[in-house]
């Protein structure tokens, strides 16, 4: 069974504009991960969060994570067409001693040239 | 460096029959997971091995097991093929099984 939960399930913004997507979780983490998939092929990691931290960036990507309220959010700044794929959140529980991820359905963007 | 590989990328295979998927990690890297991904939804977790032992398991029925080599490659095998077994097969490797993870492309397995 999926975790996670991700909204909005599908973006369509420009080029240039900022793509913001959100991940709900259910139960503790010991860290969040954000995967980019395209056209269904393999993922591609882009940014992992830890549970005792509140925000971090790579690049044009802000992921930021609020585990009062188990939530998550990846913003995409000044979006290319390149950005156009499926971006997904994955939890590692924690307090487990294997790396299982638990990921959620995803989000679909779309970023038109 | 090469990443991570699967083997074949696509496949068919009838109902009821076996199929066999491989991978290879990256170089150094001890740890190997497996997931399911059907069409229009998130991966789901099948197993990770570590050090050649199994570490973890979702929920899939005894049909489905692995095995990972002393090379650290790994194997999926999938016995009484069902209809829904048609997906995406992703292997995924990292050092120890922590942190992130590294996908491989997958192998699309069509049940017909």
């Amino acid at each position: 069974s999926q975790q996670g939960e991700e909204d909005p399930q599908a973006l369509s913004i420009q080029e240039g504009e900022n793509a913001t997507m959100n991940c709900s979780y259910k139960t503790s983490i010991n860290n969040l991960q954000w995967y980019r998939q395209n056209s269904g092929r393999g993922l591609v990691h882009l940014i992992l969060i830890r549970s005792n931290e509140r925000e971090k960036h790579s690049g044009r990507l802000r992921v930021t994570l609020d585990t009062s309220k188990k939530s998550s959010s990846l913003l995409i700044t000044a979006s290319r067409a390149a950005d156009t794929a499926s971006y997904f959140c994955a939890t590692k529980a924690g307090g487990t001693s294997y790396g299982k991820l638990t990921f959620g359905q995803g989000t679909i963007l779309t970023v038109h040239p | 460096d090469a990443g991570v590989t699967q083997s074949p990328t696509h496949l068919i295979k009838t109902r009821g029959q076996h199929v066999t998927l491989r991978c290879s990690p990256i170089s150094g890297h001890k740890s190997v997971s497996w997931y399911q991904q059907v069409l229009g939804q998130g991966p789901q977790f099948i197993f990770q091995y570590y050090e050649k032992e199994e570490r973890g398991r979702g929920n899939f029925p005894d049909r489905f097991s692995a095995r990972q080599f002393p090379n650290y490659s790994s194997e999926l095998n999938v016995n009484a093929l069902l209809l829904g077994d048609s997906a995406l097969y992703l292997c995924a490797s990292s050092p120890t099984g922590a942190g992130g993870y590294t996908f491989g492309s997958g192998t699309r397995l069509t049940v017909v």
